[in-house]
């Protein structure tokens, strides 16, 4: 099937602790994306990628960093930087030529 | 930058009734908008999407309207059955790195 899969679905981390969330997709898509959900709040984008190798800050990218190795994965970093990690995290893809998004199924992070 | 304000933030209602969600934004450079369901603990999906050069589009029982002069578009639901039940999210954007979402809207179908 083709889609976007983000792995953990629920992750916990302790305080100082870096963890790193996966995102992978086989749509072929070439720009790839990481938003952050908190309740009663729209998605806020943290980082962009439109081609391998490259990637942009989004509006709330402070704590966070990221890699574009290969096409196909886009993994998020949540540093200890990041002092309110607690949140539901999605990852999208979209195909350059056109502007809609699809997102994968999301991953929790909770601080513990 | 793309401002996006959802109106309103719960929705009831009962099952056969319409819903209707409003959006504005405030970038008139915007020309992309898609509607978004999601279901708890999942991802967003797109239900309906319209660009600036199209006035209304339908898809089923869900429909979309945009009216470029006000900077507002909307999301109706006919027949609602209670599988609606949902968050309910606009988004506008130029580009898909500038996209910005409305906070949502609960809807809940009562039976």
């Amino acid at each position: 099937d083709g889609g976007i899969t983000q792995s953990p679905k629920y992750l916990f981390r302790k305080e100082g602790q870096n963890v790193t969330l996966s995102c992978e997709q086989n749509l072929n898509h070439d720009a790839m994306y990481w938003y952050r959900q908190d309740p009663g709040q729209g998605l806020r984008l943290i980082y962009y990628s439109q081609i391998v190798n490259d990637f942009q800050k989004g509006d709330i990218a402070e704590g966070y960093s990221v890699s574009r190795e290969k096409k196909e994965s886009f993994p998020l970093t949540v540093t200890s930087a990041q002092k309110n990690p607690t949140a539901f995290y999605l990852c999208a893809s979209s195909d350059t030529a056109g502007n809609t998004i699809y997102f994968g199924e999301g991953s929790w992070l909770t601080v513990v | 930058g793309e401002n996006v304000e959802q109106h309103p933030s719960t929705l009831s209602v009962q099952e056969g009734d319409s819903a209707v969600i409003k959006c504005t934004y405030s970038d008139s450079a915007s020309n992309y908008f898609p509607w978004y369901k999601q279901e708890l603990g999942k991802g967003p999906q797109l239900i309906i999407d319209i660009r600036s050069n199209v006035g209304e589009k339908k898809d089923q029982r869900i429909a979309v309207t945009l009216n470029k002069t006000a900077k507002h578009f909307s999301l109706h639901i006919t027949e609602t059955q209670p599988e609606d039940s949902a968050v309910y999210f606009c988004a506008a954007s130029m580009h898909n790195n500038d996209m910005r979402f409305g906070a949502g809207t609960r809807l809940t179908v009562k039976p």
